[in-house]
């Protein structure tokens, strides 16, 4: 069963501090790992995507951190504010040449940001 | 520009009964994606259609089915509901039909919430 574990469960942090929520993935086939984010009532959002060609991505207050060879890959909000509070999944697929938008996501993880 | 369009935003039917959800891809996106997110949990992949063929399916029961219109919208039809098939509904539209690229990014809609008792 191809599957990604997600953790932690939730999370609060204090504003201005880093949040880091961290995922494992077992099919050595997935080359595409995304982050989305999702608020209440909302759907899924794409925060940032990683390939397993490079360890590190940076976009903004956001970065992918990937480690191929442990098979985890992790989400890190720098400078966490009241509004990144949300719901975190992180996921994976087999993207290159498989024609399709199978996403496997992970369990979630609530986030909570304290003024 | 319009995102993804789910219809109805919420319904509720009783077991046994038949539901028909419907999706707007965002304009010029050809490949629509089902998923189901149950309360608490991640998204789970049902269907994938691409330019009008199915691409993709999940580990879902032949009483989920779906199809894709000439204009790229899309329903997702579910026969014979059980309890267990209440969950929230997301329809996510791409241009193409890998999120390897940067053009298959996937866009989700808001998702119909489908309660069944």
């Amino acid at each position: 069963q191809q599957q990604v574990k997600q953790s932690p469960q939730s999370l609060i942090v204090q504003k201005g501090g880093i949040s880091i929520i961290n995922c494992a993935y077992e099919n050595t086939a997935f080359d595409y790992f995304p982050w989305y984010q999702q608020f209440p009532g909302k759907g899924p959002a794409l925060l940032i995507a990683i390939r397993p060609d490079v360890s590190e991505k940076k976009e903004g207050r956001f970065t992918i951190s990937f480690n191929k060879s442990a098979k985890q890959f992790s989400l890190h909000i720098m400078d966490s504010q009241p509004g990144d509070s949300a719901t975190y999944f992180c996921a994976a697929s087999k993207g290159y040449g498989g024609a399709t938008n199978k996403l496997i996501f992970g369990t979630g993880t609530l986030l909570a940001v304290q003024p | 520009d319009a995102g993804v369009t789910q219809s109805p935003t919420h319904l509720i039917k009783t077991r046994g009964q038949h539901v028909t959800l419907r999706c707007s891809p965002i304009s010029g996106h050809k490949s629509v994606s089902w998923y189901q997110q149950v309360l608490g949990q991640g998204p789970q992949f049902i269907f994938q259609y691409y330019e009008k063929e199915e691409r993709g399916r999940g580990n879902f029961p032949d009483r989920f089915s779906a199809r894709q219109f000439p204009n790229y919208s899309s329903e997702l039809n579910v026969n014979a509901l059980l309890l267990g098939d209440s969950a929230l509904y997301l329809c996510a539209s791409s241009l193409r039909d890998s999120p390897y690229s940067n053009t298959g990014e996937l866009f989700f809609g808001e998702g119909s919430r489908l309660t069944v008792l």
